[in-house]
């Protein structure tokens, strides 16, 4: 079954509106989820390591202010873009690192934003 | 700078074995070797991974070089339902990191 769900699947929303994407980790507690982006025929690009109960860490050219990242639980972290734009339009993943077994990476399904 | 080296793409006969190359020549003592895949428009998901011996569990198998400066995941007997694109990796395996893709190749399994 899942380990990661992420809701919702996909969004169409206007340009400059804010979009919040869930991200839940089912099996485990998560106290690090990460967040990646990925655009037609490339590959995830890394963009954010949300910390349960303090600030996100953000990889180089992701703006913290535009990808407001929230990880309030130990199975909950939240990404919202703010004020959305078309080059906003991404396929967003969110994933959790179980630090058991195989220290496996589990993906969710995944979120397709559109903005128009 | 990426750690692995493979093939952009490759075709493979449904029912046939799928053999995909990956190098890995700068690769550290403690750097295991993880395979990953993402069929379209979803999440990728986690097929196998080793560190210097040979592993194999139901999905796929994984042969790594007595160098380690390369390995192949080998899907046995390929589906239409293995079309994806498949990442190699190489990390240490240590601690709550996350794992930074390259360009994976792009498998396509033909009827």
């Amino acid at each position: 079954g899942a380990v990661v769900s992420q809701h919702p699947s996909r969004v169409i929303c206007k340009s400059g509106t804010s979009v919040k994407i869930e991200c839940r980790s089912l099996d485990f507690q998560a106290t690090t989820m990460f967040w990646y982006r990925q655009f037609p025929k490339k590959s995830l690009m890394l963009m954010a390591t949300s910390n349960e109960g303090s600030k996100a860490t953000y990889e180089q050219g992701v703006e913290k202010d535009k990808f407001l990242i929230n990880h309030a639980s130990l199975t909950l972290s939240t990404l919202t873009v703010t004020s959305a734009h078309p080059e906003d339009s991404s396929f967003y993943i969110c994933s959790v690192r179980r630090l058991a077994g195989h220290n496996e990476q589990f993906f969710g399904p995944g979120t397709r934003l559109t903005v128009l | 700078d990426a750690k692995t080296t493979q093939p952009p793409s490759m075709d493979c006969a449904e029912g046939r074995a799928a053999n995909l190359p990956c190098n890995h020549s700068t690769i550290s003592g403690n750097e295991y070797v993880y395979w990953y895949r993402q069929i379209h428009s979803q999440g990728p998901q986690y097929i196998i991974h080793g560190l210097k011996n040979n592993e194999t569990n139901e999905m796929a198998s994984l042969i790594i070089t007595e160098d380690r400066k390369s390995s192949t995941l080998i899907l046995p007997h390929a589906t239409l339902r293995d079309t994806a694109v498949y990442y190699c990796i190489v990390e240490t395996n240590s601690g709550n990191t996350p794992l930074v893709f390259g360009k994976g190749t792009r498998l396509s399994v033909i009827a």
